[in-house]
């Protein structure tokens, strides 16, 4: 199985375009998740999802839209991308979020 | 002050010796509990889930401490391999996962 699979692996953008990191995972998993990880400050949610159709915000939400219109894909969209948005992005599943959660490998973005 | 915290490290131990992380979390109603693995620009992989009559999983054990707020995990006859940041976790209802800095474990010949 291919798990959890995040594209790009790695992105340089121009500060105000606009772009998808994709995420996609082959397992049935019904939660799926947004995280960036900063030096110093770990983890931090941004936008997760119960099931298909239905999305919520996290600890750090803006600048970020999501949507998930299949169990299968999550898609992270940067509205117009900003230095502070310079980060490793993680999408993760879990079949429930109760145990616990598989992490793609991660997009590192830099906002210049 | 942060919902997860841990301590800071870095821990540098030798080969053999035993090493314990701490962890506390703010949130009394926070449902599970977890101790992610983390290698250099990797993602985190799950190493155990937390119970609360504790729970051992080879050279691992890891304990939980409702209480006091609590979570440990402590590391038995270190190897090489096992150099990489621990991650702490908790989840407060089923989909709001929060994670901990971490601590870095360097474990030397």
């Amino acid at each position: 199985n291919a798990g959890v699979t995040q594209t790009p692996k790695f992105q340089v953008l121009k500060t105000g375009q606009s772009m998808t990191l994709q995420c996609a995972q082959d397992m049935n998993h019904e939660y799926m998740s947004w995280y960036r990880q900063d030096p110093g400050m770990g983890l931090r949610l941004i936008h997760y999802s119960v099931g298909a159709g239905i999305t919520d915000q996290g600890e750090v939400p803006n600048g970020y839209n999501v949507s998930r219109s299949t169990t299968e894909d999550f898609p992270l969209r940067l509205l117009s991308a900003a230095p502070s948005q310079t980060s490793v992005y993680f999408c993760a599943s879990s079949s429930r979020g109760l145990y616990g959660y598989t992490f793609g490998s991660g997009t590192r973005l830099t906002v210049v | 002050r942060k919902e997860v915290e841990q301590d800071p490290g870095p821990f540098n131990v030798p080969e053999g010796a035993t090493v314990a992380f701490n962890c506390t979390y703010s949130n009394s109603a926070s449902q599970s509990f977890f101790w992610y693995r983390q290698d250099c620009r990797k993602e985190p992989k799950l190493l155990m889930s937390v119970y609360s009559s504790g729970n051992e999983d080879g050279r691992f054990t890891a304990q939980l401490n409702r209480a006091s707020q609590y979570i440990s995990l402590l590391i038995r006859d270190s190897k090489l391999s096992d150099s990489a940041t621990y991650l702490c976790v908790v989840n407060t209802n089923n989909n709001d996962m929060r994670f901990g800095a971490g601590t870095r474990l360097t474990v030397k010949p």
